[in-house]
């Protein structure tokens, strides 16, 4: 069964910086692209940085692009969210998702989310 | 970016009744199209991707056409469990974009 689970999320204040984990289990992490999707309060999905199995490809939202940094250690199953000059509006649930699939997929598998709070 | 709008923003049903929502493109996506069922304090769950493939273990009542810019997700008979929110996400090109949702209420 493929489960991820996030964490690191938290309360920081704006210009401040957070750095989300996210391990996996139940799949070979190592053959799948991973992505971070958040969502606001009330708001919809906002997807924010994908990066390919062997992290020869990145891409990132303009509205992180700078800020954010993805990653991820197929050595230790685990995808990880640094996050820079933290602004209110970074407030949000940020999810982990899995690829449904090899090849051009969308995000299949979903973690439980980590609530990122930027307040002062 | 590609924008995806979707319609209705929000709509009331009974269980039993048939529900459709579209998505639209602002550019042409292929199939590269997914929708995702999301209920208060849930992770989104994938229920459709390539425009109409069902996701695995997803009841058969749901149902995707459509290519190119215009996209549909249909419920066929609406049950309890459906009233949730409902969102089009298009993976054809970076940024990938999700439309605003469409909220499916108890009539």
């Amino acid at each position: 069964e493929v489960q991820l689970v996030e964490s690191g999320g938290g309360l920081v204040k704006p210009g401040g910086s957070l750095r989300l984990s996210c391990a996996a289990s139940g799949f070979t992490f190592s053959s799948y692209s991973m992505n971070w999707v958040r969502q606001a309060p009330g708001k919809g999905l906002e997807w924010v940085s994908s990066i390919s199995s062997s992290s020869s490809y990145i891409y990132y939202a303009d509205s992180v692009k700078g800020r954010f940094t993805i990653s991820r250690d197929n050595a230790k199953n685990s995808l990880y969210l640094q996050m820079n000059s933290l602004r209110a509006e970074d407030t949000a649930v940020y999810y982990c998702a899995r690829d449904q699939d090899y090849g051009d997929t969308p995000p299949g598998y979903w973690g439980q989310g980590t609530l990122v709070t930027v307040s002062s | 970016a590609i924008r995806m709008t979707q319609s209705p923003s929000s709509l009331s049903a009974s269980t039993g009744d048939r529900v459709t929502i579209t998505c639209r493109a602002s550019q042409g996506i292929s199939s590269y199209l997914a929708w995702y069922q999301q209920k208060p304090g849930k992770a989104p769950k994938l229920l459709i991707y390539a425009a109409s493939t069902l996701q695995s273990g997803v009841p058969s009542r749901f149902s995707g056409s459509g290519s190119g810019t215009d996209f549909t997700l249909t419920i066929s008979c609406l049950q309890s469990e459906d009233f949730a929110t409902y969102y089009c996400q298009q993976y054809y090109s970076y940024p990938q974009t999700f439309g605003q949702g469409t909220k499916v209420e108890i009539k």
